[in-house]
């Protein structure tokens, strides 16, 4: 398996455009989770999925994020309009189950930047 | 409050010591929990889970302590290639969520 696949790998985009990160989970995984990771605030959860519904979005910062997860192969972030603040690393990471042998994988994440 | 806090380092040692960190978590109900290690520039990787009765791999011991909700990691004759960020994490309510980690930076 090729682990779960992020797309773009690099995006930097002007204050006001719409930005869309991609996510493929590790065939298989029910659980899918996004996080942001930045200096200040350190790796930030943002919503997970199970079984493709969306499970706890309260990390989600305002309505200009939206994440969903049309099928179990393909999960979407997507910030409309994209700000300043908003630049960051954006992971994406799945699992099997939840527990304490679980074991989250992660992407190679999204580096954002809003200019 | 943080859901989970760390203290962010950076942890500044001589090869061949040993060092540990801990992690303190807020939510009592929290049943699992994890270290895991990210390299500059890289995404985060599982190091090792921690069990109520404490497990041991290799050169890195993690405990766990109920009573005073924090975990620990135990590094053992440390690396350089131990240089890194260690996180936390704290499955709370089948989230997983992560302290903003420790640096660690390991010199010859």
């Amino acid at each position: 398996d090729a682990g779960v696949i992020q797309s773009p790998r690099h995006e930097v985009t002007e204050m006001g455009q719409e930005v869309t990160l991609r996510c493929k989970p590790i065939s298989g995984h029910d659980y899918l989770f996004w996080y942001r990771q930045t200096m200040m605030r350190g790796l930030e959860l943002l919503i997970y999925f199970n079984n493709n519904v969306p499970i706890d979005d309260s990390g989600m910062p305002e309505d200009r994020f939206s994440a969903k997860m049309p099928n179990a192969s393909f999960s979407t972030l997507k910030i409309q309009p994209s700000e300043p603040r908003d630049s960051a690393v954006y992971f994406c990471a799945s699992s099997f189950g939840t527990g304490s042998n679980t074991e989250a994988f992660f992407g190679q994440g999204t580096r954002l930047t809003v200019v | 409050r943080k859901e989970v806090e760390q203290d962010p380092g950076p942890f500044n040692v001589p090869e061949g010591a040993t060092v540990a960190f801990n992690c303190t978590y807020s939510n009592s109900a929290s049943q699992s929990f994890f270290w895991y290690r990210q390299d500059c520039r890289k995404e985060p990787k599982l190091l090792m889970s921690v069990y109520s009765s404490g497990n041991e791999d290799g050169r890195f011991t993690a405990q766990l302590n109920r009573a005073s909700q924090y975990i620990s990691l135990l590094i053992r004759d440390s690396k350089l290639s131990d240089s890194a960020t260690y996180l936390c994490a704290v499955d709370s309510s089948y989230k997983l969520i992560f302290g903003s980690g420790t640096r660690l930076l390991v010199r010859p």
